[in-house]
């Protein structure tokens, strides 16, 4: 069963535009991270947060978290070319099993 | 792509035939996975290694199985391959995830089951 679900599905902008996406998830983490990927690739990861954690920042990337809502969002400041990818949530499966659950998904377009 | 290598890359195969599809890490990893990656679904995880010869199934785990007999080898074996196994395949490694370890893929095998 999906953990984390992405909002939007799909996303087109301009280059130069911020990019947010978002991360519903259903049961009590300890982290979430974020991971994209380039067509035709693996994933490659992110950014991880811990659920002690509100924000986080990693170069042009900006992840918060909100366990009270169960929800994390995926800010791409100033975006380029290069960013379009697909971007995915990921929660510890936890329930005695280890490893991720990936949500969906969000399409990334960055438009020239 | 931190030391992971998948083979093969792309596969076509016929219905009934059993298929075996190996990740290959050489950093060491305890944990190591196998998901696969379908339209519409995400990523789903099929089974999982905590160490030699210690595995269990993911949430989609019926019609594999797998084996790790050395901790950088982890296999994944389509018994009696069907269409609805058509997937892209990813191996994972990493350290344990509820501690915040991060996953590292390679880069996918391509399956078709005609």
């Amino acid at each position: 069963s999906q953990q984390g679900e992405e909002d939007p599905q799909a996303l087109s902008i301009q280059e130069g535009e911020n990019a947010t996406m978002n991360c519903s998830y259903k049961t009590s983490i300890n982290n979430l991270q974020w991971y994209r990927q380039n067509s035709g690739r693996g994933l490659v990861h992110l950014i991880l947060i811990r659920s002690n954690e509100r924000e986080k920042h990693s170069g042009r990337l900006r992840v918060t978290l909100d366990t009270s809502k169960k929800s994390s969002s995926l800010l791409i400041t100033a975006s380029r070319a290069a960013d379009t990818a697909s971007y995915f949530c990921a929660t510890p499966s936890g329930g005695g099993a280890d490893g991720l659950t990936f949500g969906k998904g969000t399409h990334l377009i960055i438009q020239p | 792509d931190a030391g992971i290598t998948q083979s093969p890359r792309h596969k076509v195969t016929e219905t009934g035939t059993p298929v075996t599809l190996r990740c290959h890490q050489t950093e060491n990893h305890r944990y190591m996975y196998w998901y696969r990656q379908d339209p519409g679904h995400g990523l789903r995880l099929i089974h999982y290694s905590y160490g030699v010869k210690d595995t269990d199934k993911g949430e989609v785990s019926d019609g594999y199985s797998v084996s790790r007999s050395k901790t950088e080898d982890f296999l994944l074996t389509l018994e009696s391959a069907t269409s609805s196994q058509t997937s892209v395949y990813f191996c994972a490694i990493s350290h344990e995830i509820t501690s915040g370890g991060e996953a590292f893929f390679g880069q996918g095998t391509r399956l078709t089951v005609v």
